[in-house]
């Protein structure tokens, strides 16, 4: 089955630093991937997906990933915090031939002023 | 256009009580997903439904958590009898057929069982 895997459970930056979040998929090319985001007290909303149709995908509010399939990665970047991007991102792959979605365990981001 | 609704948005009740939580989906999507989320396991999808129908009970936790969904624009989550260890914040998504994966959730309801 697919899982994907997020090292670590929280990371800290300075606002206008670089945001890297960091998510590895299972071995087998997944046709899907995605980020999502959950802001204090909200639940999650889709941050930006991976459709096999580009390797560098542009999501909502400057953030970006990159499909690595050599190495089994869909980082998250951002290149400036800003202090509204302090919440929880999920890196999430579909499971099977369902709709079902596998979530990572989620990352949070704390940005200091 | 109105996201997922769910309500109430924080239950405090006590062991051994009944506890329904309700979901509105967004209009014209056809699925309809129940997850659970606690500092200690994460996210879990409990059950989802597809046109009203239940397609994969697998993470239900067990026979006191039941789910149904009447009619395309609601469902509920029902608890009963109700534990300490239930306690959670627990969120309805919604999605529509053709993008399967792009679940629109709601906002939660934060459920404390004393």
């Amino acid at each position: 089955a697919q899982s994907v895997t997020q090292l670590g459970s929280h990371v800290s930056v300075s606002e206008g630093a670089l945001v890297l979040l960091r998510c590895n998929y299972s071995s087998s090319v997944p046709p899907y991937l995605f980020w999502y985001v959950q802001y204090p007290n909200q639940g999650l909303q889709l941050l930006l997906k991976y459709t096999s149709a580009a390797t560098l995908v542009k999501g909502i509010n400057g953030f970006e990933a990159e499909f690595k399939k050599s190495e089994t990665s869909f980082h998250l970047t951002k290149p400036s915090a800003h202090m509204s991007d302090a919440a929880e991102y999920f890196c999430a792959v579909p499971q099977g031939g369902s709709e079902k979605l596998v979530f990572g365990k989620g990352m949070k981001l704390t940005v200091n002023p | 256009d109105a996201g997922v609704i769910q309500s109430p948005r924080h239950e405090v009740t006590e062991m051994g009580q009944e506890v329904t939580l309700r979901c509105k989906p967004i209009s014209g999507h056809n699925s309809l997903f129940w997850y659970r989320q606690t500092m200690m396991r994460g996210l879990e999808l409990l059950i989802y439904f597809n046109n009203n129908v239940p397609i994969d009970d697998s993470g239900m936790p067990e026979d006191r958590f039941s789910a149904k969904m009447p009619n395309a624009s609601f469902s509920t989550l029902k608890i009963q009898p109700s534990e300490p260890r239930d306690s959670a914040v627990y969120f309805c998504a919604s999605s529509f057929h053709v993008i399967w994966w792009e679940q629109y959730f709601g906002p939660g309801t934060r459920l404390t069982v004393t």
